[in-house]
């Protein structure tokens, strides 16, 4: 089945606690992102990656790392995380570039205490 | 910049016709994506419109007018299942970005 997987679902931390969120696609597609959704902001682009080894910021990139070894893999970092970036993210591919239809994961609940 | 603009919420009546408005502003032009979020789970990709007109896909149809930077979705035969946000999205920088709008949150009356 073509999907996207995100883990963990869900995550309650504590502020300064390093913590990385996998993400996961089986449709061998180019470009990958992540977004964070806030209520009353919609989704956020955080940074994208158009192919292995090219990643660039999206409109929120503070205080997050990414990084494309593998086409298949596209995990977020958060190295220090702070209350702020408690929020909903999801990870999504697009077969290529961003004018192609995006395929999302289930989400993760982050909560940083 | 880039812009989106989509109202925040709307109510419509079952098995009646709903129609919401995204108005964007970019620099260039690579698209228009709707997509639906029912609550808690992740948006699905409902239609991509590049050229100007009407797309029609089942009860779900989608309008562009690029000159106006303007697109709508219309939802027919509206059911109790639709009751979700209805996100507008357009690529920019050469589409290798994504700006969301932050969703039409539609419910469904019986």
């Amino acid at each position: 089945e073509a999907q996207v997987t995100q883990n963990p679902r869900y995550l309650i931390t504590v502020t300064g606690k390093k913590l990385t969120v996998t993400c996961s696609q089986n449709m061998n597609h180019e470009y990958m992102s992540w977004y964070r959704q806030d209520p009353g902001l919609g989704l956020r682009q955080i940074y994208y990656s158009m192919n292995v080894e090219v990643t660039d910021k999206g409109d929120v990139p503070e205080g997050y790392k990414v990084s494309r070894k593998e086409k298949r893999n596209f995990p977020l970092i958060l190295e220090s995380p702070s209350p702020n970036q408690t929020s909903l993210y999801f990870c999504a591919s697009s077969p290529s570039g961003g004018a192609t239809e995006a395929f999302f994961g289930q989400g993760t609940r982050l909560t940083v205490v | 910049g880039q812009n989106i603009d989509q109202p925040t919420e709307m109510t419509a009546t079952e098995g009646a016709i709903v129609q919401i408005n995204c108005t964007y502003q970019t620099s260039g032009f690579n698209g228009l994506f709707w997509y639906q979020q029912h609550a808690g789970e992740a948006p699905t990709f409902l239609s991509y419109n590049v050229l100007d007109g009407l797309e029609e896909k089942g009860r779900f149809s989608s309008f562009l007018s690029r000159s106006k930077g303007y697109s709508y979705l219309l939802l027919k035969e509206l059911q109790m299942k639709d009751s979700a946000s209805y996100l507008c999205a357009v690529p920019y920088s050469s589409a290798s970005k994504i700006i969301f709008g932050s969703g039409t949150r539609l419910s469904i009356r019986p």
